[in-house]
């Protein structure tokens, strides 16, 4: 079966840390790859997408991704966090237009 | 707004009774999603639409559970003799395909249902 992992459950930073959250996907064949992030009290929202070309994809507020094909990881990372960074962020890849999403990785920001 | 909406928000319903959740998508979206996510997961696939063709269905998804999109448009999730394994947020999301597999879905607020 298609799976994600996600290896920080929990992560606390101060403000201005870098930050880089791990996934791994175990999908062999062509994929899409995706970070999803939820604020406290707010739905699920795209935080930013790979489906080809460039390796290192660009998100909003600052966060990027890079699809390593050969370790299979699709990892998050943000040179500097903020405060309202403070949320829960999922990893997804869509395998046959469903997403299998990890466990999830709840970060906490400390000004 | 223009986002995907679901209603209720929130249900509170006691062992062995239905409960019906609603879920109105992006409006040119022709695929739609039902997610489930319980405590410190991330969420698991249910089912999906494209226009009113239900396409898939998870084997999570046990004949207690079922899911109509009759328009094509917004789409029900019902679930029949509610369990207090039941209780969890359910979510919809909605994206286009566009002929393509490589589409993008956006989630709804989702409805929290506890069974007590």
């Amino acid at each position: 079966a298609q799976s994600v992992s996600q290896h920080n459950h929990h992560v606390i930073l101060s403000e201005a840390a870098s930050l880089e959250l791990g996934c791994n996907y175990s999908y062999g064949g062509t994929v899409n790859l995706f970070w999803y992030v939820q604020y406290p009290g707010q739905h699920l929202q795209l935080l930013l997408k790979y489906f080809s070309g460039d390796p290192l994809v660009k998100g909003i507020k600052g966060f990027e991704a890079e699809f390593i094909k050969s370790k299979f990881s699709f990892n998050l990372r943000k040179p500097s966090v903020q405060w309202s960074d403070t949320a829960e962020y999922f990893c997804a890849v869509n395998y046959s237009g469903k997403l299998i999403f990890g466990t999830g990785t709840r970060l906490q920001v400390f000004p | 707004d223009t986002g995907v909406s679901q209603d209720p928000r929130h249900k509170i319903t006691k062992r062995g009774q239905n409960v019906t959740f609603r879920c109105d998508p992006i409006s040119e979206h022709n695929r739609l999603y039902w997610y489930r996510q319980t405590l410190g997961q991330g969420p698991e696939f249910l089912t999906y639409f494209q226009n009113e063709a239900q396409l898939e269905k998870s084997r999570l998804l046990s004949d207690r559970f079922s899911a109509e999109r009759p328009k094509g448009s917004f789409s029900t999730l019902e679930i029949q003799r509610t369990e207090q394994g039941d209780s969890a947020m359910y979510l919809c999301a909605s994206s286009s395909s566009r002929g393509s597999s490589t589409d993008t879905q956006y989630f709804g607020p989702g409805t929290r249902l506890t069974v007590l």
